[in-house]
């Protein structure tokens, strides 16, 4: 299984400004994903962050919110834009090698905008 | 397109009794299952993992949980629960070999001394 680190793992942010978190895991993986997790709810998928190509966004996401890089195939960053109070959430990475369907969750960024 | 619906959004139960967590899905295609679990402040841990193998797939920590293709259920079951089992349980769908998760409401388990 991968192991899958994340930074920073909580954040208190003013309205208006932007963070980037950043995913780190610790071997090469195909696949790797962003989820928001809203303050006692389920986590919904936000995109899939592609090595060397454009984020595949879900329907309710876009890429000038939510820019993702993915420079390489053990690195990819979250930014949350212009961010409000109903950004506050939980944000968590996770990672899927090429011979598994089983994704690994990293710990989670833990959000708050006031 | 797949979902599942966790059929209660919370379970209490005192140690040493046994934990049921109900899970339907609906799938168009063969699905994978798996049950997450996350307990307060830290992230998801991969429980279990059904795949089209052995209907009865055994995960960490004493929980198993039984695929039934005629029910489209998916339940998680422990025969004794613990302290540390307290957390919120995820019962998540696939469509096989697509990446992309569909994840529950949840169940939040209270273990009572």
């Amino acid at each position: 299984s991968a192991v899958i680190s994340q930074k920073p793992s909580r954040d208190i942010c003013q309205r208006g400004t932007s963070l980037t978190i950043q995913c780190q895991v610790d071997s090469q993986v195909t696949m790797m994903f962003w989820y928001r997790q809203q303050p006692g709810q389920s986590l919904t998928l936000i995109a899939t962050a592609n090595q060397g190509s454009e984020a595949t966004y879900e329907s309710g996401f876009v890429i000038d919110k939510f820019p993702i890089s993915r420079p390489n195939l053990t690195f990819s960053t979250l930014t949350v834009s212009n961010m409000s109070p109903e950004d506050s959430s939980i944000y968590l990475c996770s990672a899927a090698g090429a011979s598994t369907d089983t994704q690994y969750f990293g710990p989670g960024t833990r959000l708050t905008v006031l | 397109a797949q979902s599942v619906t966790q059929l209660d959004s919370h379970v209490s139960v005192s140690e040493g009794t046994p934990v049921l967590l109900r899970c339907n899905y609906s799938s168009s295609y063969s699905p994978s299952l798996f049950w997450y679990v996350q307990h307060p402040n830290k992230g998801l841990q991969l429980l279990l993992k059904y795949t089209s193998a052995a209907t009865l797939v055994k995960g960490i920590n004493g929980f198993e949980a039984e695929f039934k293709k005629s029910e489209t259920s998916f339940h998680l079951t422990k025969p004794s629960a613990h302290m540390s089992d307290a957390a919120e349980y995820f019962c998540v769908v696939s469509a096989f070999n697509d990446y992309k998760l569909s994840f529950g409401a949840g169940t939040t388990v209270t273990v009572r001394a």
